[in-house]
């Protein structure tokens, strides 16, 4: 159980073009959802944090209209990479909150590697 | 701010030789953290957590020991095996809905025949 999936895998856009990312909770719903990138031999950084049906939450330093996030059902959260450019190439990685045990806890998708030229 | 670190960002060791892996974390008010494993171009997998009620948790080959007087976190892996070489990183969080998780900045763990 709690299984993420994120579409597409990969991608590779032209600067300019705008990339749409999917994170889909397949067997349970999560009312929260978590974007994280991961530059080459770095560590996860969070960008934001869905929660549906309502704004999600930048941190700091993340723009919020270049990184649009909708969270639009209990099981789709999707992140839009808008006017992309060659430094927004990175590993995009989304979670899912479920409660396991009584805790709550964030399964994570397998990522979204994006490639902009 | 706040943060959660790492001593080693490298670790090499034998098959069958027991690893262990430290993090350091300083925000007072996390009392569960977990350690996930991430393999080349995937996401990262749970592999265990650990509340601040206890100091020490046991999976399947992996214990997690907690000590908060230290703030210190490890992760010990028995008879480290060619797959579990990957990148480990150790989290923190505060528990009581689904807050951030403060990841650290990962140890790569490499296993030699």
């Amino acid at each position: 159980g709690a299984v993420v999936s994120q579409h597409p895998s990969w991608v590779i856009c032209k600067s300019g073009t705008s990339v749409k990312i999917e994170c889909r909770s397949l067997d349970f719903q999560a009312t929260t959802m978590f974007w994280y990138r991961q530059f080459p031999k770095q560590s996860l950084m969070l960008m934001a944090t869905s929660n549906e049906g309502s704004k999600a939450t930048y941190e700091q330093g993340v723009e919020k209209d270049k990184f649009l996030i909708n969270h639009a059902s209990l099981t789709l959260s999707t992140l839009t990479v808008t006017s992309a450019h060659p430094e927004d190439s990175s590993f995009y990685i989304c979670s899912a909150g479920a409660a396991s045990k009584g805790i709550e806890t964030q399964y994570f998708g397998p990522g979204t590697r994006l490639l902009v030229l | 701010g706040e943060s959660v670190g790492l001593h080693l960002p490298t670790l090499s060791v034998q098959e069958g030789d027991n690893s262990i892996i430290n993090c350091a974390y300083s925000n007072s008010a996390s009392d569960y953290f977990i350690w996930y494993k991430q393999e080349s171009g995937k996401g990262p997998q749970f592999i265990i957590d650990i509340r601040s009620n206890m100091d020490k948790r046991q999976g399947q080959r992996v214990t997690v020991l907690l000590n908060k007087t230290v703030k210190h976190l490890s992760l010990q892996i028995a008879a480290t095996q060619p797959g579990d070489s990957a990148v480990y990183f150790c989290a923190e969080t505060v528990s009581g809905g689904y807050n951030k998780l403060i990841f650290g900045a990962g140890t790569r763990l490499a296993v030699h025949p």
